[in-house]
């Protein structure tokens, strides 16, 4: 099954710095891969997605970028600001046959002022 | 607010009982998933359902049950057999299963005591 491993588990940065959160997957056939945003207490929304015949995908101040070939993907905060602050989870499915979507264990963002 | 309700918020269990969780959604979504969020391990996946009368395991499926009876409904089971049940549990659904967006609810609290 997928494996989708997710690099740093916590990432300080000074406001106005960028982040960047780096994963991994391990099954080829996964074609889809979004990216949700946990505020303390609430639940994970979705702030970008990306799907494997695309390499890059920009909303404003974050872009997520896929490496089908290495299998990675990553999610790039630019400008980072206060409300930044929360965990960020990649995931991976495959979106043909299986539904199955396999999250990574999460990054802890801290922005400081 | 997002369409998918869980309940109840916060559950308390004594060792040894079977306890049920409720997922209930009005997105008319196929797919529906629970997942187990512990402290550092990110969104685990325990069971999803890609239609009515039908689910999968997912990674940590032992000590779990699901049913899929009706396409708004995706109650979780949690045994006597699940060895540490004490964890938040997240519900989620989406439209086509793979490759669109999830939508979760505010999740469920479990404690044993």
């Amino acid at each position: 099954g997928e494996n989708v491993e997710q690099h740093p588990s916590t990432l300080s940065v000074q406001e106005g710095d960028s982040a960047v959160i780096k994963c991994t997957y391990s099954d080829s056939a996964s074609n889809y891969f979004p990216w949700y945003k946990q505020e303390l207490g609430k639940r994970p929304q979705l702030i970008i997605d990306i799907r494997s015949n695309v390499g890059e995908k920009k909303d404003q101040r974050i872009a997520v970028t896929l490496n089908k070939t290495a299998k990675h993907f990553s999610l790039h905060i630019t400008e980072t600001q206060p409300e930044d602050s929360a965990v960020y989870f990649c995931a991976a499915s495959y979106s043909t046959n299986d539904y199955k979507l396999s999250f990574g264990a999460g990054t802890t963002v801290t922005v400081r002022a | 607010d997002g369409g998918i309700t869980q309940s109840p918020k916060y559950l308390f269990r004594k060792e040894g009982q079977n306890v049920t969780l409720s997922c209930e959604q009005n997105l008319n979504h196929d797919a529906m998933y629970w997942y187990r969020q512990d402290p550092g391990q990110g969104l685990r996946l325990i069971y999803y359902s890609q239609i009515v009368n039908d689910f999968q395991k997912g990674d940590i499926a032992e000590g779990y049950s699901v049913s899929r009876e009706k396409k708004e409904s995706f109650p979780l089971t949690v045994t006597s057999a699940q060895k540490n049940p004490t964890a938040f549990y997240l519900c989620a659904s989406s439209g086509q299963g793979g490759g669109t967006e999830a939508f979760f609810g505010q999740g469920t609290r479990l404690t044993v005591v």
